[in-house]
């Protein structure tokens, strides 16, 4: 499993876009890169996977360069109801089946 | 189509009680999971079943028991709970299809557990 560093929290205000980035230098070629979403009081939900280059769903952005040591998720304009925990998995087809999603990025969107 | 459904949503024992929490989900997919958060300390994996009839420890098991009763259902049970397991507890399922590369888990609301 590669391990993940991403920012234990930020704050945005609302109608800003914001980019939170994930590093993960020991990257495998098999390795895709997933962001999930954790309100309070609910399970993550999934937001967006990636292998490379840029992804992009109703949801949310994807941004992974070349290397693939870091990926970076982009919000575009928050609102409050995108407070939420955001976390950051790398890994195959196997190695899902003994993830651990870590502390996560906690966004706060401020008014 | 409930997705992952959880039962209970909130349980207090006592040190010592036993319990199973139950879980179900009607996505047909092979593969669950159950997973503990607490604070500060993100989600950690306990158990997990890649398909049915097979399962497998995850990073915490000690103090768990799992059964994979068919494809639908996951359950957990607490022989003997203790205060350490005072925690929120998620089930999560997945395709985990043949031949694919990479997978995505679908997570129930969680049981709120409370151990005296």
């Amino acid at each position: 499993l590669a391990k993940t560093t991403q920012p234990i929290s930020m704050d945005s205000y609302e109608g800003q876009e914001v980019n939170i980035t994930c590093s993960h230098n020991n990257i495998a070629t098999n390795d895709y890169i997933t962001w999930y979403q954790q309100f309070p009081s609910q399970g993550p939900r999934f937001i967006i996977q990636g292998y490379k280059t840029k992804v992009t769903n109703e949801v949310a952005s994807l941004f992974i360069p070349a290397d693939r040591k870091s990926s970076t998720l982009s919000l575009p304009r928050v609102s409050l109801s995108d407070t939420a925990v955001y976390y950051c998995l790398v890994g195959d087809i196997e190695s899902y089946q003994k993830v651990t999603f870590g502390i996560g990025t906690k966004l706060q969107v401020i008014p | 189509n409930a997705g992952v459904t959880q039962t209970p949503k909130f349980q207090v024992l006592k040190t010592g009680q036993s319990m199973t929490l139950q879980c179900a989900q009607d996505m047909n997919h092979n593969s669950m999971y159950w997973y503990r958060q607490d604070p500060g300390m993100g989600l950690r994996l306990i158990y997990y079943s890649a398909s049915e009839g097979t399962t497998d420890k995850g990073e915490v098991p000690n103090g768990y028991n799992v059964s994979r009763l068919n494809k639908r259902e996951f359950s957990l049970r607490l022989e003997s709970a203790a205060p350490s397991q005072t925690s929120v507890y998620f089930c999560a399922s997945s395709v985990s299809p043949l031949a694919a590369r990479t997978d995505t888990q679908y997570f129930g609301p969680g049981t709120r557990l409370t151990v005296l």
